[in-house]
């Protein structure tokens, strides 16, 4: 059963960069045609992906933060990366990294939340 | 990018009874590549259907998905307790992926 558990500070000040981590167990991260997201949802409000990576490193982005999002992958750790950039309130979310198979995501982390707040 | 507007934003319901949500995109969603979700209070989503109307892996067949292009609904049969939730429609047919508002499913 593959999981994945995201980890990372859970306090940001604005203008600095949010840096999170997702950790899979269960299975290689570099097995079969999957790529490894990461979604966010605000407080009671819905969902917005951020991006995703296949495990060549190929990345595709949600154009809406593509200018601060770069997503990584360190498949000796079996672990992807976020970083987000530049942040502001607006950015405070809970972040989930989840795992695609043909578009839809089948395993999801169970989520971190993150604050950016002085 | 693809809009998905999701109705009705709220449904009250009882247990025992049918729901229909329902997913509109402002344009045609590729191979009908749509996806369900449900999510309840501090949890992760988690994957109901895909393609529009394949269940995922351990998905009771209460819940069917159906439509193609620009209109899709999810049925769930009879609601049972656990149902009472959020779900939240997912196109994967062109980048950015988008997700609907999402639909409150609610014990009436």
């Amino acid at each position: 059963q593959v999981q994945l558990q995201e980890s990372g500070p859970g306090l940001v000040k604005p203008s600095q960069t949010l840096s999170l981590t997702c950790t899979v167990s269960g299975g290689s991260i570099s097995s079969g045609s999957y790529y490894w997201s990461w979604i966010r949802q605000p407080a009671g409000k819905g969902l917005e992906w951020i991006g995703r990576i296949y495990t060549s490193g190929s990345t595709n982005y949600n154009p809406s933060l593509k200018s601060r999002v770069t997503i990584s992958v360190d498949t000796s750790k079996n672990q992807f990366s976020l970083k987000l950039s530049s942040v502001t309130a607006a950015d405070t979310a809970v972040y989930y990294c989840a795992r695609e198979i043909y578009g839809d995501l089948d395993y999801w982390g169970q989520g971190t939340l993150v604050t950016v707040s002085s | 990018e693809i809009v998905l507007t999701q109705s009705p934003a709220t449904l009250s319901l009882s247990p025992g009874e049918r729901a229909t949500l329902s997913c509109g995109a402002s344009q045609s969603v590729s191979s009908s590549y749509l996806a369900w979700y449900q999510q309840k209070p501090g949890l992760a989503p988690r994957l109901l259907i895909y393609d529009a109307s394949s269940r995922a892996t351990g998905i009771p067949d209460r819940f069917r998905g159906s439509g193609s292009g620009t209109d899709f609904t999810l049925t769930i049969s009879r609601l049972e307790p656990e149902d009472f939730a959020v779900y939240y429609c997912q196109q994967y047919g062109s980048s950015p992926r988008t997700f609907g508002q999402g639909t409150k499913v609610e014990i009436k």
